[in-house]
């Protein structure tokens, strides 16, 4: 059974940083490209950013490039999001998901259960 | 980057009834390469339909998805009490990965 258990949202100050985490289970972790994705209070989804499934290859939404960082360890199965400069606007629920393909993003077969982002001074 | 624009907004039915919901791209998804998600209040997404019209496992027949290019539809065909949420379309064809706005289905 594929469990995807994202974690590390929290209440940040304007500026601040944080790391998000997700722990994969029940799949082969490195043979998929894995991705983060996000949903601000009463709207809809926003793709944030994937990573392949050798983490060669990093892919960003223009609203986060160069403050967010995807990175993927394998001997761990685990799945990170390095948030840097944060904003008001980057207030979500983060979603941690398996897509279902290795390259560069395609959909996603599986979501972790979410973490709660807030920006906020 | 492609908009997907799904409507309506709201849709309000009984159960037993069939829902269509509609996503359009504002410009082809190559290869038709959409899919559809179904998020109940407070949970995680759920993968429906890939491809357009592939059901994902574990999928009920009542669920289909139809269109190609621009216009995409997915069709619930009698509606279940669970069938009632946010369904989001997403496009996987071009860079970046956008998804249209949801459509509410509400029990009227």
């Amino acid at each position: 059974e594929v469990q995807l258990l994202d974690s590390g949202g929290g209440l940040v100050q304007p500026g601040g940083s944080l790391r998000l985490s997700c722990v994969a289970s029940g799949f082969t972790f490195s043979n998929y490209a894995m991705g983060w994705l996000r949903q601000a209070p009463g709207k809809g989804l926003e793709w944030v950013s994937v990573i392949s499934g050798s983490g060669d290859n990093t892919y960003y939404a223009d609203s986060v490039k160069g403050r967010f960082t995807i990175s993927r360890d394998k001997s761990k199965n685990t799945l990170y999001l390095q948030m840097n400069s944060l904003r008001a606007e980057d207030t979500a629920v983060y979603y941690c998901a398996k897509d279902a393909h290795y390259g560069s993003g395609s959909y996603f077969d599986f979501w972790g259960q979410g973490t709660l982002v807030t920006v906020s001074s | 980057e492609i908009v997907l624009t799904q409507s309506p907004g709201t849709l309000s039915l009984s159960p037993g009834e069939r829902a269509t919901l509609s996503c359009r791209a504002s410009q082809s998804v190559i290869s038709n390469y959409l899919v559809w998600y179904q998020q109940i209040p407070g949970q995680a997404p759920r993968l429906l339909i890939y491809g357009a019209s592939s059901r994902a496992t574990g999928i009920p027949e009542r669920f289909s998805g139809s269109g190609s290019g621009t216009d995409f539809t997915l069709t619930i065909s009698r509606l279940e009490p669970e069938d009632f949420a946010v369904y989001y379309c997403q496009q996987y064809g071009s860079s970046p990965l956008t998804f249209g706005g949801g459509t509410k289905v509400e029990i009227k």
